[in-house]
């Protein structure tokens, strides 16, 4: 049974870059021509789609954040990764990983604080 | 962008109440049209795929409804475990999506 876990700081100080790796368990990443995604929720808030990537490694990114998102995926490693720069309070979020769309990750939160 | 604008913003009903959830979009999406539904604390969960495609293992209470601009989300007759936030959310410019703010349904 396919799973997907995010992992990575919990804790990132603002105009620092956050990074977390989404590890896929049960299949591969590549196997299938699947796009994968990261997506994230402010605390009380709705849902903000950040970027996708194809299991080849095309990327797609919102417009709004395109100038601060790298995608990227590591097939040896079964992994996917969100990287996003110069972060502020604003980016504090629950960070979800996912098997566009049917498969998501637990998500981990995000706190961009001194 | 394409923005979705869902309504109402809280819906209050009982158990075994109908529901009705409406999702309009900025321009035509055509069919291309999701709704999930989240719980607190947990990820959203893909209902309807495609306007009105069940995704695998959700109840039959759950349609999907519309084209263009105007769709419907129907629970026929509310479980106690249907009380949660459901999301709309568009990917006719795939591979870039859009999601609406949400519909809270509350139980009365």
């Amino acid at each position: 049974q396919l799973q997907l876990q995010e992992s990575g700081p919990g804790l990132v100080k603002p105009s620092e870059t956050l990074s977390l790796t989404c590890t896929v368990s049960g299949g591969s990443i590549s196997s299938s021509s699947y796009y994968w995604g990261w997506i994230r929720q402010p605390p009380g808030k709705g849902l903000e789609w950040i970027g996708s990537i194809y299991y080849s490694g095309s990327t797609y990114y919102n417009p709004s954040l395109k100038s601060r998102v790298t995608i990227s995926v590591d097939t040896s490693k079964n992994q996917f990764s969100l990287k996003l720069s110069s972060v502020t309070a604003a980016d504090t979020a629950v960070y979800y990983c996912a098997r566009l769309w049917s498969l998501w990750g637990q998500g981990t939160l995000v706190t961009v604080s001194s | 962008e394409i923005v979705l604008t869902q309504s109402p913003a809280t819906l209050s009903l009982s158990p075994g109440e109908r529901a009705t959830l409406s999702c309009r979009a900025s321009q035509s999406v055509s069919s291309y049209l999701a709704w999930y539904q989240q719980k607190p604390g947990q990820a959203p969960r893909l209902l309807i795929y495609d306007a009105s495609n069940r995704a695998t293992g959700i109840p039959a209470r759950f349609s999907g409804s519309g084209s263009g601009t105007d769709f419907t989300l129907t629970i026929s007759s509310l479980e106690p475990e249907d009380f949660a936030v459901y999301y709309c959310q568009q990917r006719s410019n795939w591979p870039g999506v859009t999601f609406g703010q949400g519909t809270r349904l509350e139980i009365k």
